[in-house]
């Protein structure tokens, strides 16, 4: 069975530009969620997306924004990007049965911004 | 909202020695989660704890629940260089979203 699979690895933009990362999260998994982690810090939640809605966001502005896909895939755009912007973007998918919420993660992009 | 934090930040130790990590919630949890993130790579989930006071092992490493469901551990007996990494518990803030602790980072020198 696939994990969650992010694309591309790495991507370097310049500042003011526009970046999409994708997501394809695990077969049956309908959640997907976005966390940022800056170098060396903890995870930062952006964005959980469920049955093609978005349910809840983090405390980041709106030019972080996303979408999910009829197929539960999901891209993360960010817009006007900011030197701060750089950093490992992971994704991570969850089943949606039961009360388990455990996350699986992807290997993330890593964003770079010049 | 729910805070969940950790301590410490970060540790190093030699190789054989033991390791600590404590997780607390400023709410109670209905369950709680560790993942651990090697160096370079992605969080990994390790475990689930549900019921108050529960504790489960893993090889070397120990995870327990408190009583009041607010605060976990996980202790890691004569740690190798493979334990190297960070560790972060979470907690669930909805029907499956999860916060995420600080991590601790931990370094053992061989």
């Amino acid at each position: 069975e696939a994990g969650v699979t992010q694309s591309p690895t790495h991507l370097i933009k310049t500042r003011g530009q526009q970046a999409t990362l994708r997501c394809s999260p695990i077969s049956g998994h309908t959640s997907v969620y976005w966390y940022q982690q800056a170098l060396g810090l903890g995870l930062q939640f952006l964005l959980w997306y469920d049955e093609g809605e978005e349910r809840n966001r983090g405390n980041f502005p709106p030019r972080f924004s996303g979408r999910q896909f009829p197929n539960y895939s999901s891209e993360l755009n960010v817009n006007a990007l900011e030197l701060e912007d750089s950093a490992l973007y992971l994704c991570a998918s969850s089943f949606s049965g039961g009360n388990k919420n455990i996350q699986y993660f992807g290997a993330g992009t890593r964003l770079s911004v010049l | 909202g729910q805070q969940v934090m950790q301590i410490p930040q970060y540790q190093h130790v030699q190789e054989g020695e033991d390791f600590t990590t404590y997780c607390n919630s400023s709410t109670t949890l209905s369950n709680i989660q560790w993942y651990k993130q090697r160096p370079g790579g992605h969080p990994v989930f390790l475990i689930q704890l549900v019921k108050s006071g529960e504790v489960k092992k893993q090889k070397r490493l120990t995870f327990q629940f408190g009583e009041a469901k607010k605060n976990s551990s996980l202790h890691i007996t004569a740690t190798q260089t493979t334990d190297v990494g960070t560790y972060f518990c979470a907690g669930p803030t909805g029907r499956r979203a999860l916060t995420f602790g600080s991590g601790t980072r931990l370094q053992v020198q061989p």
